[in-house]
């Protein structure tokens, strides 16, 4: 399978509901970013968490980094309507600068 | 943190026209940055490593003479589509390394042109 592979694919959750997306790799790395994109337009940088970190927060968002399981999750608490994206996970590999994109959680808050 | 912009975010060209979109690092330099294509179900492809200062490697299966790259500075690299065809129609993405201490880097992603041919 890809590397950086999200999972699910797609999620459906209420507003005020707390939404979780992982992602899982094959290869060490170097860091690994979270993206969101809404239908259209373009990416928009969420978080970077390197390879020595195991979480790290910024607002409604918490990242977590397992490199023994080569996976991480992205929480999104209290969702909003203007959550809705797709999601992606970007893992940059320690063999090289070389990025390996996924694609993406589809996330649909409904209000 | 680090930013990488583009310039422009959308454009429409008529066929058989050029169209140049533009990568920058604004607060760092980059010495190296990418060129991804974006496909409808969201994967990326990589088109080319920019290198300032030399040639762009291209991957295979992407023709070098239509999507033109040039890497003139240290925080700029452009993507020229040439004789642009409805085909081409797609959203390009760059991507741009920022070297950090003991040579570890960190690349990130610009937001993107989607680039509509007519």
């Amino acid at each position: 399978s890809q590397q950086g592979e999200e999972d699910p694919q797609a999620l459906s959750i209420q507003e005020g509901e707390n939404a979780t997306m992982n992602c899982s790799y094959k290869t060490s790395i170097n860091n690994l970013q979270w993206y969101r994109q809404n239908s259209g337009r373009g990416l928009v940088h969420l978080i970077l968490i390197r390879s020595n970190e195991r979480e790290k927060h910024s607002g409604r968002l918490r990242v977590t980094l397992d490199t023994s399981k080569k996976s991480s999750s992205l929480l999104i608490t209290a969702s909003r309507a203007a959550d809705t994206a797709s999601y992606f996970c970007i893992t940059q590999e320690t063999s090289g600068s070389r990025l390996t994109f996924g694609e993406g959680t589809q996330l649909t808050v409904n209000p | 943190g680090a930013v990488v912009s583009q310039h422009p975010s959308r454009v429409i060209c008529k066929s058989g026209t050029s169209v140049k979109i533009e990568c920058r690092s604004l607060d760092f330099q980059a010495t190296t940055m990418f060129w991804y294509r974006q496909f409808p179900k969201k994967s990326l492809m990589l088109m080319a490593t920019s290198n300032e200062g030399s040639k762009a490697t291209y991957e295979q299966g992407v023709e070098k003479d239509k999507f033109l790259i040039n890497h003139a500075s240290l925080t700029l690299s452009t993507l020229t589509v040439t004789s642009a065809h409805p085909e081409d129609s797609s959203f390009y993405i760059c991507s741009a390394i920022r070297w950090g201490l003991s040579s570890y880097n960190e690349q990130f992603f610009g937001p993107g042109t989607r680039l509509t041919v007519l």
